[in-house]
Order: C-alpha cells, then structure tokens, then sequence
C-alpha cells in the first residue's frame, strides 16, 4: 500500500534562519507532488507541484523554493524564513489527473 | 481552472441529513468534482467523486445536476465527528494541480 511522510510534525525556526521539510512516498511510481500551506483558520494554499524528477510548478511568488531530487521525495526549502512563513505545511502526492490526493500529517512551521 | 463557491460555514444537528452546496458555473467537459473533508490540524481526506448525476459510498453522496454548475454533498445522519471544513474541487484533466478553494466549516451540535 501507498504512505506518505512528512516531517517534523512540529518546528519553530527564528526569522532569518533556513528551512528544509521533507516529504517522501513510499508504495508507488511517478506519483503528482504537492506542497501546501494553511494558515490559521483559512484554507489550502497550493504552493508548488510537479509531475515528474525535476519539474517543479510554483503557484505563488514567495520565500520558498521546492525540488524534487528523487521520484518519490518532495523538498520544501527557504534560505531565509520571514514571520509569515509561519503556518500549516502539507505534502499530499496524486496518482495523475482526476485521481483522489493523499496528505501527510504536516508541518506545523512557527517562525519567531 | 473552474472557480468553485461553497457556503462559508453551516450548523447542523446530530442525526440530520446536511447537504453542503458549491458552483462551478465555469466547468469544463473534462472537469470532475470532488470532495475532500478536514480535521483541525490533520491533512485533507477523500470524501467522494463524480462528474455527473449521482454517485454514493458508504460515507457519502454527490448530487450532480445535468447541466454540471453546480453539486451537493449529501451526509446522512450526521454526528458530531462530522464537524470538520469540507472542501469542493473541481479538477480537469489539462492540468495537474490540485486547488483548494475556502470551504464549508461544517459544525454539528448535539
């Protein structure tokens, strides 16, 4: 059966320093990548995606950047986070198009 | 992508029926329509998919009318386990990403 990681559940960063969240599928080939964010109270913010090694989709211009090293591993990253990096993170992974996505635990990111 | 629209929240009691309504007036003939529900502090789940008329499992049925801008989740006797945001998505097959618009908090009193 298909699994997702994703860690750490929890992580409290000062501003200014960097970040790296992983996310890894187990289970499955060539799966859709996603990276979330969820502010507090409000919904999903699709941040970035890829269908593929290498190719990467981002949504929002921001503070963050993501790779894809791996088929199955999905790296979220910041070299310098700001306070409103703080919020909900979520790896989810898809087995193409109109298919049901599957999510993580998360990434509670809190940046002080 | 099709814009979807979804109440913003919704009360309800234990054992009523809820039914939570979205538009997607701008739906494209490949688009299918899903929904997903979510716990405080946990990831999104799965709840149902169609594309048109109905489509029913053991949690769940989806209402989809003939002209597809617009679908209702059905929850049958709901429980206060329910209380959660639940999310409809249109997603079409020329892109892969997946969008979440703001969804329905759901809240279910005894």
């Amino acid at each position: 059966s298909q699994t997702i990681h994703q860690w750490p559940a929890t992580l409290v960063q000062p501003v200014g320093s960097p970040l790296s969240l992983e996310c890894t599928v187990e289970g499955t080939s060539n799966p859709n990548l996603y990276w979330y964010r969820q502010a507090a109270g409000r919904g999903l913010q699709l941040l970035f995606y890829s269908v593929g090694i290498g190719q990467i989709s981002s949504e929002v211009p921001q503070n963050l950047s993501a790779s894809r090293p791996q088929d199955r591993q999905f790296i979220l990253s910041s070299k310098k986070l700001l306070l409103s990096d703080s919020g909900f993170y979520l790896c989810a992974w898809s087995p193409g198009m109109n298919t049901e996505a599957f999510f993580g635990q998360g990434t509670r990111l809190t940046v002080v | 992508l099709a814009k979807t629209t979804q109440p913003i929240s919704m009360d309800s009691y234990e054992g009523q029926e809820v039914n939570i309504t979205c538009s997607h007036n701008n739906i494209a003939t490949n688009d299918y329509i899903t929904w997903y529900q979510q716990f405080p502090s946990q990831g999104p789940r799965f709840i149902i998919q169609g594309y048109k008329t109905k489509v029913t499992n053991e949690v769940a049925s989806l209402f989809i009318p003939a002209d597809r801008k617009s679908s209702t989740l059905s929850l049958p006797r709901v429980s206060l386990s329910d209380t959660a945001v639940y999310y409809c998505l249109v997603e079409g097959s020329s892109a892969s990403k997946i969008i979440f618009g703001s969804g329905t908090r759901l809240s279910i009193r005894p």
